[in-house]
Formats: structure tokens, sequence, C-alpha cells
């Protein structure tokens, strides 16, 4: 069962452009959501979260964005920059303890 | 900056064997969870453990797999006879709480079952 769902595998983005990362997910129930950002050989990186009660949270260069109605978030990364280049997974929370993990999207940055 | 140390980084194991995974989680941290990711798949949840209980675990978590905090530091996982399919990385993690703060994730083990 894929109650998170990301649909783009692979990302190119100029370096000093945006990249924008995406993610659908089915179950309504979920309130908590984060992204995080791995690197080959590590394990996952907490990167930025969002509470279903918000539609928006930012930091720094990154601003993760809610769409409760369309079960949509997406992260946005403003500018690109080489160093971002990673795999990024979103991941959702009914309970705040277990999450469900999207299947990642590998982000490249072209300096 | 505080880390979740995981070991072995790689194990390789013949099918039927037992194998047990090794995690030190962040000092002060109290929730402690075990994810693992099959190559080319998605991270999926294991089991949580907290208070020294299980809290939460995933169908996945069947009668072959089991946790254990021996010592006050360390965090196992167990699986008593190992399977082909059980081949994955598995990850550690570890939080101070349930806020709203993700976890920290080791490294990972990569468990190659032969």
């Amino acid at each position: 069962d894929q109650q998170v769902k990301q649909n783009s595998p692979s990302l190119s983005v100029q370096e000093g452009r945006i990249s924008i990362l995406n993610c659908d997910y089915t179950n309504s129930m979920f309130d908590y959501f984060l992204w995080y950002k791995k690197y080959p050989a590590e394990g996952p990186t907490f990167l930025i979260s969002i509470s279903s009660i918000k539609d928006k949270n930012e930091d720094g260069r990154f601003t993760v964005f809610l769409n409760k109605s369309a079960k949509h978030l997406s992260l946005h990364i403003v500018p690109s920059q080489p160093g971002d280049s990673a795999v990024y997974f979103c991941a959702a929370s009914l309970t705040g303890n277990q999450f469900y993990f999207g299947t990642g999207t590998s982000l490249t940055v072209i300096p | 900056e505080p880390e979740v140390t995981q070991t072995p980084s790689h194990q390789v194991t013949q099918m039927g064997q037992e194998v047990i995974l090794r995690c030190v989680p962040i000092s002060n941290h109290l929730y402690f969870y075990w994810y693992r990711q099959i190559l080319g798949q998605k991270v999926e949840f294991l089991v949580s453990f907290y208070n020294n209980e299980i809290s939460e675990k995933s169908e996945i978590f069947d009668d072959q797999f089991s946790v254990e905090r021996p010592d006050g530091s360390n965090f196992t996982l167990k699986i008593r006879s190992t399977k082909l399919e059980d081949s994955a990385m598995y990850f550690c993690a570890s939080r101070v709480d349930r806020g709203r703060d993700g976890y920290t994730f080791g490294s990972g083990t990569r468990l190659t079952v032969v």
C-alpha cells in the first residue's frame, strides 16, 4: 500500500534556480509531514516539517507547502545549490510515532 | 553534533542464521525506532520502542524479529532466522520525544542474506 507517493524518481535543476519536489498522500488522517534528505552511504537527515494545521513552513532556503484538500505537499529549495544534490524523502504520520515514507526523489543540482 | 551509531555497516549472513544489528542512540533520546529499506524501494517502518517496551510495530515485524535495549545505551534488532527477503538497509533512529522534530537516523546497516 502506497500511502505516500513521490511520482518523480529524479529531478535536475540548474544551480541558483528553484527546485520543487512533490509528494502526494492518500490518508486524509495524516497530521504531520516531514522531508528528509539522504546522501549515499548515510542515513536520512531531517530537513523540515509541517503540521496539518498549517499550509506553509519556511526554514532558510527550504519551504514546505501543504495542500490538504489535494493531499499534496511540496518542498521548494531556493536557490538550489550543488550541495543540495541528494535523495529527498517525504514522510507522513498519523500518530507522530510511525512515519510512512515515499520512495524518494533524486535531486541533481547542476553547477 | 550527536549521532546515532550503527554497527556493523555491512553484514553478510547465510539464510536461516540469526543476526543482531546494533545501534547506539543519542544519549538523551527516549524513543527508538528501526526502519528498513529494500534496495530501490521505500523506507519502511518496523518498530518503535519507548520505556523499555514496543510501542508500535508494523506487519513486517513478525515473530522472527525482536528488539532489546539491554544496557541503557545499546538498542538491538535481532532477526532469528534470516530469509533472502530480509536483505535490506536497516536504519536505527531516535528522538527526544514525540514532538514536532524528526528522528535522527543512523547511517544504516546493509544486511545481505545469501
